[in-house]
């Protein structure tokens, strides 16, 4: 499989802690994109991080790229009950297709 | 439509019928992808259109697989002769489009269509 791989698999928090998910990406990338998947629902986009950026923000969610290490990790603050789904990384290779990762399973309860 | 549309979103088939999925992107959006995504997993890219033009099919299982997008808007993926192992969820998803680059960086997803091959 070309998928990346991310961890922890599953993740199990109180609502208000800090959730990290972890992804290990396998190619030279343009950028790396954040999704989000609720049960039921289709892939929602959160994030996107370019090759030469190394830190970004977007409310309450931080994304950081080691291009070095081929990693991404995505820090979810104060998290939220609503914060629960699949959380998947996703390559953008420049070949105009995304290679997603294996997903992280976040249940926050309250 | 506001967003991507799939239908049907769940179908359930019997092993050798052939099934037809539907995507119909974000108006305007001039590209076009399909992914499969099996339990547990993420999406897997099977095929995208710039257009009504076929770029890539490099994902596309095997010659069972075929997608179209004759008028460059509606898309189908037709799946010949189901097996049991093309149970998996398929999405769709769009972007704006092509070039500048930073218009085809953000894809659209659809609910997906749930296949079962009994």
């Amino acid at each position: 499989s070309q998928q990346g791989e991310e961890d922890p698999q599953a993740l199990s928090i109180q609502e208000g802690e800090n959730a990290t998910m972890n992804c290990s990406y396998k190619t030279s990338i343009n950028n790396l994109q954040w999704y989000r998947q609720n049960s039921g629902r289709g892939l929602v986009h959160l994030i996107l991080i370019r090759s030469n950026e190394r830190e970004k923000h977007s409310g309450r969610l931080r994304v950081t790229l080691d291009t070095s290490k081929k990693s991404s990790s995505l820090l979810i603050t104060a998290s939220r009950a609503a914060d629960t789904a699949s959380y998947f990384c996703a390559e953008d290779t420049g070949f105009q297709k995304l290679v997603f990762g294996t997903g992280t399973r976040l249940l926050v309860s309250p | 439509g506001a967003g991507v549309s799939q239908s049907p979103r769940y179908k359930v088939t019997k092993r050798g019928q052939d099934v037809a999925l539907r995507c119909d992107p974000i108006s305007g959006h001039v590209s076009l992808y399909w992914y499969r995504q099996a339990l547990g997993q993420g999406p897997e890219f099977l095929t995208y259109f710039n257009y009504e033009a076929q770029q890539d099919k490099s994902g596309l299982p095997n010659d069972r697989f075929s997608a179209e997008r004759p008028e460059g808007s509606i898309s189908t993926l037709t799946i010949q002769r189901t097996e049991q192992r093309d149970s998996a969820m398929y999405r769709c998803a769009s972007t704006q489009g092509v070039n500048p680059p930073v218009k085809r960086e953000t894809q659209y997803f659809g609910p997906g269509t749930r296949l079962l091959v009994l």
